[in-house]
């Protein structure tokens, strides 16, 4: 079956602009995440949507970051007024159930803000 | 000080040699994961523990709730093992190791 799915698979964008990453999880996963990788540095978590439960939203770094999740199944990670530091890849997985399941990432997406 | 603390930070290999990857956490968890990165590539879950041992082909992964302490073994290793394993655990909250990058030479 198909697996996790992020578009677009690289995003060039200027200082300032906002940006929207997708995410299509494995269908029948209610659990999705979304974590960051920038150069050189390790796996950041960012935010935790479970079915219908409020996103665990404490990775984000700041408010300029927000994502919805809608249906249960198609993600979208927004980032307002883009700075430099927010180039990395943004990567998304999902699982069964809980946080405790066996996690399946998507290819990420490489954002890079001039 | 980091949650989870990795070791080796990077690790060559011979190819055949019998690899062994660190992981402490200092933090309650639910489970811990071991991810592999290959270089310019996705991340795939090798692994997901909870308690004792779990074997996969030539992995295998092992995890000491008490000691907070878990490892990951490869057996008769090989050049395609090379890539960056990541070490994280799911409690509350998320925690990632920083990587052991394996290189295995022909």
């Amino acid at each position: 079956g198909a697996g996790v799915s992020q578009s677009p698979s690289n995003k060039v964008t200027e200082k300032g602009k906002d940006v929207e990453l997708r995410c299509d999880p494995i269908s029948g996963h209610t659990a999705l995440y979304w974590y960051r990788q920038s150069l050189g540095q390790g796996l950041e978590f960012l935010i935790y949507f479970q079915g219908n439960s409020a996103p665990d939203k404490s990775g984000l770094p700041s408010d300029r970051f927000s994502a919805e999740r809608t249906g249960g199944s198609v993600s979208t990670l927004t980032i307002q007024r883009t700075q430099q530091e927010d180039s990395a890849v943004y990567l998304c997985a999902s699982s069964l159930a809980s946080r405790n399941n066996e996690q399946f990432f998507g290819p990420g997406t490489r954002l890079t803000v001039l | 000080k980091n949650e989870v603390e990795q070791s080796p930070q990077n690790l060559t290999a011979q190819e055949g040699e019998f690899i062994t990857i660190n992981c402490s956490y200092s933090v309650g968890i639910s489970a811990l994961h071991w991810l592999q990165q290959h270089p310019g590539g996705g991340i795939v879950s090798l692994f997901m523990l909870s308690s004792g041992k779990k074997k996969h082909g030539r992995l295998i992964a092992t995890i000491n709730i008490q000691e907070k302490h878990s490892s990951l073994h490869i057996t008769a290793s090989h050049p395609r093992d090379s890539a960056v394993y990541i070490c994280a655990v799911t409690g509350n909250q998320f925690y990632f190791g920083t990587g052991t990058s394996l290189t295995v030479i022909p």
